[in-house]
């Protein structure tokens, strides 16, 4: 079963802009990973938080977490045509005793019009 | 390191054959990770291994799905015999347990099933 939720499902933003994506998650977590895929290609890991974090910046991403509300934004500052791509966010589960696999959403699709 | 390789990168089959899927981790990582992904149900974790034992494969969607790890490099994923509703990007991902969970994926390969 899917996790993590991301909202929009799809998101057209013109270069420069910054783009914001959501994702909301059911259960208690150690950390919530983003990543990102280009079209025909495996995932990118981008960036990581763990649940006793609020904030985390890294480049031009930024991420937040609330545990109380499970939900977790990333913001892509100053956005150029190479961003365009799927983002998914994946929840580490609390309590996995071990590697556990990731639980992943169906992503946000997002274009950068040049 | 060359990443996570796996091969094929793209198979097309017909209906009843059997069809392996390979995968190599990335040296030094000690869980590996199978993962299908479709447009209608995004990417589902099948099965997983910690130091080569697997640990959970209720993502294995029938018994026509099996996997094999037989050493620290190398891995399987074999569907016997193969059905339409197979095909799909199956993806393998390792990573390094140490706290965190960060998953490195192969480029994925595209079955299809005819």
């Amino acid at each position: 079963s899917q996790q993590g939720e991301e909202d929009p499902q799809a998101l057209s933003i013109q270069e420069g802009e910054n783009a914001t994506m959501n994702c909301s998650y059911k259960t208690s977590i150690n950390n919530l990973q983003w990543y990102r895929q280009n079209s025909g290609r495996g995932l990118v890991h981008l960036i990581l938080i763990r649940s006793n974090e609020r904030e985390k910046h890294s480049g031009r991403l930024r991420v937040t977490l609330d545990t109380s509300k499970k939900s977790s934004s990333l913001l892509i500052t100053a956005s150029r045509a190479a961003d365009t791509a799927s983002y998914f966010c994946a929840t580490d589960e609390l309590g996995g005793g071990g590697a556990d696999g990731l639980t992943f959403g169906k992503g946000t699709h997002l274009i950068i019009q040049p | 390191d060359a990443g996570v390789i796996q091969s094929p990168r793209h198979e097309v089959t017909e209906m009843g054959q059997e069809v392996t899927l390979r995968c190599k981790p990335i040296s030094g990582h000690n869980s590996l990770f199978w993962y299908r992904q479709t447009m209608m149900r995004g990417l589902e974790l099948l099965i997983y291994f910690n130091n080569n034992v697997p640990i959970d494969d209720s993502g294995m969607p029938e018994d026509r799905f099996s996997a094999k790890m037989p050493n620290a490099s190398f891995s399987t994923l074999k569907i016997q015999p193969s059905e339409p509703r197979d095909s799909a990007v199956y993806f393998c991902a390792s990573s390094f347990r140490d706290g965190a969970n960060v998953l490195t994926f192969g480029a994925g390969s595209r079955l299809t099933v005819l």
